[in-house]
């Protein structure tokens, strides 16, 4: 089946590094990717990587990708303010929908 | 290039009434999807259409809902007779294509409030 799952929340303080994780269950999936929501928007992507990489950097963000375990996870470094959201992990399923794991909530406080 | 444009933002509806929810997608893309959001929640696949076509609704409950895509005009999704678990962020997302990499656009989203 389709199911995508992250831990809630999280909490960090300015300056520090947030890891958001995920885990999926369609090992056929071959891209995954980060979404940002903030409140009262539409969703944002933030990165994606290939089911073939295990790592992808890109600016601040770190998608590290485990496929055997089938988790992934978004490291936000140098975490600030503006980075309070809800993130979401998506995996691609039948090359048509996108299956959204639950959000972690991130908050920044100073 | 506008971005999705989803409208109403918000729409308030009396339960039996209708609502009409409406999506323009990014120019060039010919790929719309429908996603709800429920309060607290992440976001459920409900629809992916092509023009004209419906090309996987196994998302979409089986009564009250539809989608089209028309080949002139926005993507519609209407819900009939709506009911207060109906209340819920509508977003729509569209592609230029359909592939392994399905890069999705989404719109600000519709959100539904059914009193």
């Amino acid at each position: 089946g389709e199911d995508v799952e992250q831990s809630l929340f999280l909490s960090v303080r300015e300056g520090d590094s947030s890891v958001i994780n995920c885990t999926y269950t369609d090992s056929s999936s071959t891209y995954l990717y980060w979404y940002k929501q903030e409140p009262g928007a539409g969703l944002q992507l933030l990165t994606y990587i290939f089911s073939n990489m295990d790592m992808k950097q890109d600016q601040r963000l770190t998608v590290l990708l485990n496929k055997k375990d089938k988790h992934l996870s978004l490291r936000i470094a140098d975490t600030q303010t503006g980075d309070s959201a809800i993130y979401f992990c998506a995996e691609v399923y039948n090359t048509d929908k996108l299956i959204f794991g639950t959000g972690t909530r991130l908050q920044v406080f100073p | 290039n506008a971005g999705v444009m989803q409208n109403p933002r918000h729409l308030v509806r009396r339960r039996g009434q209708e609502a009409r929810l409406r999506c323009s997608p990014m120019k060039g893309h010919s790929h719309v999807y429908w996603y709800r959001q429920l309060p607290e929640e992440g976001l459920k696949f409900m629809v992916y259409l092509q023009k004209e076509n419906i090309i996987d609704e196994s998302g979409m409950p089986k009564e009250r809902f539809s989608a089209e895509f028309p080949k002139e005009g926005p993507s519609i999704l209407r819900i009939q007779q709506v009911v207060r678990g109906d209340s819920a962020a509508y977003f729509c997302a569209s592609s230029p294509r359909a592939d392994s990499y399905n890069e999705q656009f989404f719109g600000p989203g519709t959100r539904l409030t059914v009193l």
